[in-house]
C-alpha cells in the first residue's frame, strides 16, 4: 500500500484566494482525520470522518474551513478565502479500527499564504 | 487537552538504550497508551500502543506501571535517525481522536 496520500506537497497561494487540500487514506480504513501543525500551537485536530460521515468538526477554526469526504477513498480540506494566519502543515491520517496499528499519517502539505 | 505530561527533551548516546518516559495519572480503564514520533517535516509515525501489559515490537518496548499512571517507551539501541519529537497520547477504541501534546524532542547524539 503507498499510505495516505496527501497533495500538493506545498501550495504557496495569495490572501483571499481560495485553496483546496486532498487526501486519500489507506484502502480499507474507515476513519479520517485532518491535522493542522504550527510552531506555536502544535498538532491539532481539525476535524475527522467516520464511514465517511464528519464526527467532529469542533476543531475547525471558522467558518472559512470546510471539510468533505464524498466517498472512502478521498477527502478535502477546503480554505475560502484564505490568510496569512492559516499558514502551516496540514496532515491527514487514517484509521481501521479494530486494527493492529494506530493512525497512517500522510507526508502533509506545507501550505503557505502571502 | 492532552492528558499526559512528558519532558520536553532528552539527550541520548548513539547505541545506547534511550527511555522516555510519560505521566498520565488520569488514564481510564478502557483507554490505551499509544506513541508516536514525528521526524522533522514528516507526519508522525505509529511506534507502538498498549493497554496493561508490556508491549514489544520491532521498533521500541512499551512498559506500563501496574497502576497504568505512567509508562517508559523504550528504543533499545537508538541511532542518529531516532532523533525526532515523541509523543505520549492516551484514547479509548471507541472511535476516539488522537490530541497531541508537546511531546519529547529526543536527541540522539554520536
Amino acid at each position: 500500500d503507498a499510505g495516505v496520500i496527501q497533495s500538493p506537497r506545498h501550495e504557496v497561494t495569495e490572501m483571499g484566494q481560495e485553496v483546496t487540500l486532498r487526501c486519500k487514506p489507506i484502502s480499507g480504513h474507515n476513519s479520517l482525520f485532518w491535522y493542522r501543525q504550527t510552531m506555536m500551537r502544535g498538532l491539532e485536530l481539525l476535524i475527522y470522518f467516520n464511514n465517511n460521515v464528519p464526527i467532529d468538526d469542533s476543531g475547525m477554526p471558522e467558518d472559512r474551513f470546510s471539510a468533505k469526504m464524498p466517498n472512502a477513498s478521498f477527502s478535502t480540506l477546503k480554505i475560502q478565502p484564505s490568510e496569512p494566519r492559516d499558514s502551516a502543515v496540514y496532515f491527514c491520517a487514517s484509521i481501521l479500527w479494530g486494527g493492529s496499528e494506530g493512525y497512517t499519517f500522510g507526508s502533509g502539505t506545507r501550505l503557505t499564504v502571502v | 487537552d492532552a492528558k499526559t505530561t512528558q519532558p520536553p527533551s532528552m539527550d541520548c548516546a548513539e547505541g545506547r538504550a534511550a527511555n522516555l518516559p510519560c505521566n498520565h495519572s488520569t488514564i481510564s480503564g478502557n483507554e490505551y497508551v499509544y506513541w508516536y514520533r514525528q521526524i522533522h517535516s514528516q507526519g508522525p509515525q505509529y511506534i507502538i500502543h498498549g493497554l496493561k501489559n508490556n508491549e514489544t515490537n520491532e521498533m521500541a518496548s512499551l512498559i506500563i506501571t501496574e497502576d497504568r499512571k505512567s509508562s517508559t517507551l523504550i528504543l533499545p539501541h537508538a541511532t542518529l535517525r531516532d532523533t525526532a519529537v515523541y509523543y505520549c497520547i492516551v484514547f479509548g477504541h471507541q472511535g476516539g481522536k488522537l490530541i497531541f501534546g508537546q511531546g519529547t524532542e529526543l536527541s540522539v547524539k554520536p
